[in-house]
């Protein structure tokens, strides 16, 4: 069954760092990753796709890596902001056969981050 | 373009009290989802449907039923409410299941049971 952990849980950071979220699933056979952004008491927001064949995707001061042979994606936020406080969320697809959830898409219990101002 | 609404955004619902959540997409999506997320446990697939007239089970069926007679709705019915079915659903949709796809949510209904 596909598995998808990130790290760290938390993260506190003062305003204007650099900062990398991590994620990691343990079924290579994905068609696709995912990073969502949630706020407080709102739903998902879809933030980059990468395809299975991409290596990096970016949007804006976002940039998400995708290495699937080791099973590892990397969020990668520039000069974050405090209006960038949210809960951010990684879910890959894949093919039902591996396990990756009913629908094929499996999430991450995501990692909580605080950018103080 | 709306993308995925979902309706009530919240409700209060005494146990054994019957009620639907709705789902309803504009984006002509083929495949839609219900998931419920509760702290420490992420989200968990309850039902999922890859087009009208077909529907399936996720991870967390049990109290729920799903039925998808058009397109762009898909209502998620809790039978007999009870204090475990307190959380937060969303509805979920995207183009086909699998490749290039990507997935949209609703802004979620908060469920208390009491």
């Amino acid at each position: 069954k596909q598995e998808v952990t990130q790290i760290p849980a938390a993260l506190s950071v003062p305003e204007g760092e650099n900062l990398v979220l991590n994620c990691s699933f343990t079924d290579s056979a994905i068609y696709n990753l995912q990073w969502f952004r949630q706020d407080p008491g709102k739903g998902l927001t879809s933030l980059l796709l990468i395809q299975s064949s991409q290596r990096e995707q970016t949007s804006g001061r976002l940039n998400a890596s995708l290495d699937k042979s080791s099973g590892r994606s990397t969020l990668y936020i520039a000069a974050s902001q405090p209006g960038e406080s949210a809960t951010y969320l990684c879910a890959v697809r894949g093919p039902r056969y591996s396990g990756g959830g009913a629908d094929g898409l499996t999430f991450g219990k995501g990692t909580h981050l605080i950018i103080q101002p | 373009n709306a993308g995925v609404t979902q309706t009530p955004k919240f409700q209060v619902l005494k146990t054994g009290q019957s009620m639907t959540l709705q789902c309803a997409q504009d984006m002509n999506h083929e495949y839609m989802s219900w998931y419920r997320q509760d702290p420490g446990m992420g989200l968990r697939l309850i039902h999922y449907s890859v087009g009208a007239g077909i529907t399936d089970q996720g991870e967390v069926p049990n109290g729920y039923n799903v039925s998808r007679s058009t397109t762009e709705d898909f209502p998620l019915r809790l039978l007999s409410a009870a204090p475990s079915q307190t959380s937060v659903y969303f509805c979920a949709s995207s183009n086909l299941a699998g490749l290039n796809t990507e997935a949209f949510f609703g802004q979620g209904t908060r469920l208390t049971v009491v």
